[in-house]
């Protein structure tokens, strides 16, 4: 089956980075994705990575090894609007490229002092 | 930007109560999910939905749950006979076909459902 681990809580400070991480194991690979999540909200698409190495999107970052089935999503210059939740997720055991429902870890929880 | 929309946005029901939650999918997606998320859980998978008719389903998704896109542009999902333990936000979410290997979800603003 698919598991997820990432740290339940983190926090930094405006302006500075943050790095989450993500363990999965999984029976077979098809990718990883990392969501956003805002208190009360829905989560919302932030990267994809299914070969090695970093992707970089602006202020966020997602690298991934899978020999290691490790992943993190890095943030840069934190502003306040970060505190969020972070998930991970894969997509489930039935993927195909088909029906593609998504697993999801628990989250991190991030909070952004100033 | 197109959105998939969901309503009501807060439902209370009784303990036993049927309850139907629905969902607008971004127009020209064909792939249709609802996953749920208890308060201070994880999101949880229940669903997906595709040419008209249930191509996965959790264990959650038992015999209580039935889904139905009854025209071109709903999605529900019924409760029939709801527990206190239904009570969570109800996501949906949809998905387009593309010709790569990475398909993204786009999630629904949600449904609270409070079972009382």
């Amino acid at each position: 089956g698919q598991n997820i681990d990432q740290p339940t809580e983190m926090t930094a400070t405006e302006g500075a980075i943050v790095q989450i991480n993500c363990t999965y194991q999984t029976s077979g690979f098809n990718g990883l994705f990392w969501y956003q999540q805002h208190a009360g909200e829905a989560p919302t698409f932030l990267s994809y990575n299914v070969l090695d190495g970093l992707e970089e999107k602006g202020r966020f970052s997602s690298f991934l090894s899978r020999s290691k089935g490790y992943s993190y999503l890095l943030l840069k210059e934190l502003q306040m609007k970060d505190s969020a939740s972070y998930l991970c997720a894969v997509p489930g055991a039935n993927y195909g490229g088909s029906q593609g429902n998504l697993i999801f870890g628990k989250g991190t929880k991030l909070s952004v002092k100033p | 930007e197109p959105e998939v929309t969901q309503t009501p946005s807060h439902q209370v029901t009784q303990m036993g109560q049927e309850v139907i939650l629905r969902c607008v999918p971004i127009s020209n997606h064909l792939y249709f999910y609802w996953y749920r998320q208890i308060l201070g859980q994880k999101v949880e998978f229940l669903v997906s939905f595709y040419n008209n008719e249930i191509s996965e389903k959790s264990e959650i998704f038992d015999d209580q749950f039935s889904v139905e896109r009854p025209d071109g542009s709903n999605f529900t999902l019924k409760i029939r006979s709801t527990k206190l333990e239904d009570s969570a936000m109800y996501f949906c979410a949809s998905r387009p076909i593309r010709r790569t290997t990475y398909n993204e979800q786009f999630f629904g603003p949600g449904t609270r459902l409070t079972v009382l």
